[in-house]
């Protein structure tokens, strides 16, 4: 039982360039959350998904995009990186009510030159 | 939507005092209020929850209390010991079809031996 695991752990990635990091969880839950962490700003909410399908915006969702096509799966996708993109991020899960636990995968530091 | 706000952003104890965090909200509806640890490069772990229904919770050093009429709720820590030293951030979550889990910006605590 891995939990929740992100891909991948580190990235550099230049001005322009395009990535998708990916978040899978082995614990059948129905909520995933993709998470942005910069010092002083705490956890900002990027985009989540209540359900297999389904996606929603979160605070701050502009430049990210994301997909949710299988339940384990929650894809976010830049695509044109840009500086202010630099930052920890971090997927999470919890169960069908959202009003549980939610699970964090060990982050991806990705720093854009 | 949800805003969480968190206070004090830094707070400095000697061991074995208390160590009380608050955090307000915005949205009514939400009925589900974590509190999560992070240790410095490490992911967020839940160290207590509490839902609407309860008014306050206790696990050993840790409590949480709640004020639904004033939209506040609180972490209080007891006999601190430097292992607690880390950020913590307090969250709420409306549950159901929103789903979305919004934190606040995190209380960096440090307890001095």
């Amino acid at each position: 039982n891995a939990g929740v695991t992100q891909t991948p752990k580190f990235r550099v990635l230049k001005t322009g360039q395009s990535m998708t990091l990916l978040c899978a969880q082995d614990m059948n839950h129905e909520y995933m959350y993709w998470y942005r962490q910069d010092p002083g700003m705490g956890l900002r909410l990027i985009h989540y998904s209540v359900g297999e399908g389904t996606t929603a915006k979160g605070e701050v969702p502009d430049g990210y995009n994301v997909s949710r096509l299988k339940k384990q799966n929650f894809l976010l996708g830049l695509e044109s990186a840009a500086p202010s993109q630099t930052s920890v991020y971090f997927c999470a899960s919890s169960d069908w009510t959202g009003n549980t636990e939610a699970f964090f995968g060990q982050g991806t530091r990705l720093t854009v030159v | 939507g949800e805003n969480v706000e968190q206070h004090p952003s830094t707070l400095s104890v000697q061991e074995g005092d208390s160590a009380v965090i608050k955090c307000t909200y915005s949205d009514s509806a939400s009925n589900y209020f974590p509190w999560y640890k992070q240790e410095l490069g490490k992911r967020p772990q839940l160290i207590i929850d509490i839902r609407s229904n309860v008014g306050e919770k206790k696990d050993q050093r840790i409590a949480v209390t709640l004020n639904k009429t004033a939209k506040h709720f609180s972490l209080h820590i007891t006999e601190t010991q430097p292992e607690d030293s880390a950020v913590y951030f307090c969250a709420a979550s409306t549950g159901g079809s929103q789903g979305n889990l919004i934190f606040g910006k995190g209380t960096k605590l440090s307890v001095k031996p």
